[in-house]
């Protein structure tokens, strides 16, 4: 069983609808991610946040919005989504990446299919 | 530019034999760490192995050893006797650590698939 708990496991929307995703960790890790990932492709970087505050935001549309109100809760709020949109959303924790060690590895949840309608 | 590249989008492998699937990374860091992960069909992404820059020797994890060339920047993933539930898709993926911060970037991935 994954570490790192996503819900909803699938989510249709429509283009005016407002729905959050949510991701829960309880291993003590102070950093929390956000990866948006279509179809067969590798998982692509929207949002870093280290110790509950956000230090990575890769250019994500406004319409994407992230939340992190404890160190182990991250939500990510939707609204007016796009078709295009539509992909697996997976969210991750690790340990705030040490200077030197590095062995770190992510750790993820299974993810949330969202579609657009 | 493409920072991980993974050359083999898909490959076939008997199983019980090893596979070799490649990986080269471009970084100016000198610190940095080389994880891969598998992602089955599911959609889960699992943690595999790490090597970290200034490792001296290759990392090995059961069934899991990373082929780790650091002067020609590849780090590649050999899976021994291969099962069929090894069948999935596999990342490369690195994390700079001066430039990047908690940042880890992937390769664009390859499939394998087991034959019985």
């Amino acid at each position: 069983d994954t570490e790192v708990t996503q819900t909803p496991k699938h989510l249709v929307m429509g283009m005016t609808n407002k729905k959050s995703l949510k991701c829960e960790q309880h291993m003590g890790h102070r950093a929390m991610y956000w990866y948006k990932q279509k179809a067969k492709k590798p998982p692509e970087l929207m949002f870093v946040y280290s110790y509950e505050k956000l230090s990575i935001n890769e250019s994500v549309p406004s319409r994407f919005s992230p939340e992190c109100p404890n160190s182990s809760l991250l939500n990510l709020h939707l609204h007016a989504l796009q078709p295009e949109d539509s992909a697996l959303y997976l969210c991750a924790s690790s340990q705030v990446f040490p200077r030197r060690t590095g062995n770190s590895p992510l750790h993820f949840g299974n993810g949330t299919r969202l579609t657009v309608t | 530019a493409q920072k991980i590249t993974q050359t083999q989008p898909g490959m076939f492998v008997q199983e019980k034999e090893a596979v070799t699937l490649d990986c080269t990374y471009d970084t100016s860091d000198q610190s940095y760490g080389l994880f891969w992960y598998k992602q089955p069909s599911s959609g889960e992404m699992i943690f595999l192995i790490y090597q970290g820059s200034y490792d001296e020797q290759n990392a090995t994890e059961g069934r899991y050893s990373l082929n780790f060339q650091k002067a020609r920047k590849s780090a590649n993933l050999v899976i021994s006797a291969s099962q069929l539930g090894d069948s999935a898709m596999y990342f490369c993926a690195m994390r700079e650590y001066k430039a990047a911060g908690n940042k880890l970037t992937f390769g664009g991935g390859t499939r394998v698939l087991v034959k019985p």
